[in-house]
């Protein structure tokens, strides 16, 4: 059974930097591209960051290019998102997220639970 | 706003068909680019529901269908139950913006 589950989350100040992990188990972890995908309160679903299966690229949403880093550590079946120069609106809950390529197009198979981040004063 | 069109909201009765919209363009949907659905429970999740545009995982119920023409997809839901009362959002990718994208969200009430 695919299990996904975050850590890391919690209250930030503007300006500060969280790192926020994502434990995997049921699959080949390096095997498969990873995501994070965030929601704001009461808002919809926000794509912010995807990897490759061994790491080696990246890829990131404008929102949040230049500030986070997504990083993924095979031998230990984790996934990480180190979030920097933290901003109010980066508010949100963070899932953890299986990708799966479809015909064209990639998707998420399988969720976290999700890890809620609040940026702060 | 979302570069994928969907209603904020809509509502059916028990056993009503209902269907929401996505609305794209010629670089996402209109383009090579399919797209899936995602069901958002109250308090959960999101949960894989249609990928492919036409193609329900295992263990989704066949009342959840759903369809790609031109510009925009469709997810139809038949015999509404009251557990379908969720959030739907469709998602695809943009070949300009170089980035998956989400709809803004439906919010289906079963009344």
């Amino acid at each position: 059974e695919v299990q996904l589950l975050e850590s890391g989350g919690g209250l930030v100040q503007p300006g500060g930097s969280l790192r926020v992990s994502c434990a995997a188990s049921g699959f080949i972890f390096s095997n498969y591209a990873m995501s994070w995908v965030r929601q704001a309160p009461g808002k919809g679903l926000e794509w912010v960051s995807a990897i490759s299966g061994n790491g080696g690229k990246t890829y990131y949403a404008d929102s949040v290019k230049g500030r986070f880093t997504i990083s993924r550590d095979n031998s230990k079946n984790s996934l990480y998102l180190q979030m920097n120069s933290l901003r109010a609106e980066d508010t949100a809950i963070y899932y953890c997220a299986k990708e799966e390529m479809g015909a064209t197009t990639p998707m998420v198979d399988y969720w976290g639970q999700g890890t809620l981040v609040t940026v702060s004063s | 706003q979302s570069v994928l069109t969907q209603p904020p909201s809509l509502s059916g009765a028990p056993g009503q068909r209902v269907a929401i919209s996505c609305t794209g363009s010629s670089s996402n949907i209109g383009s090579r680019y399919d797209v899936h659905w995602y069901q958002q429970l109250p308090g959960t999740a999101p949960k894989l529901l249609i990928y492919d545009n036409t193609n329900r995982p295992s263990g989704v119920p066949d009342r959840f269908s759903g369809s790609k023409s031109g510009t925009s997809a469709s997810l139809a839901i038949a015999g509404l139950q009251a557990e379908d009362e969720a959030d739907y959002y469709c998602q695809s990718y943009d070949s300009s913006l170089k980035t998956w994208l989400f709809g803004g969200g439906t919010e289906l009430t079963v009344l």
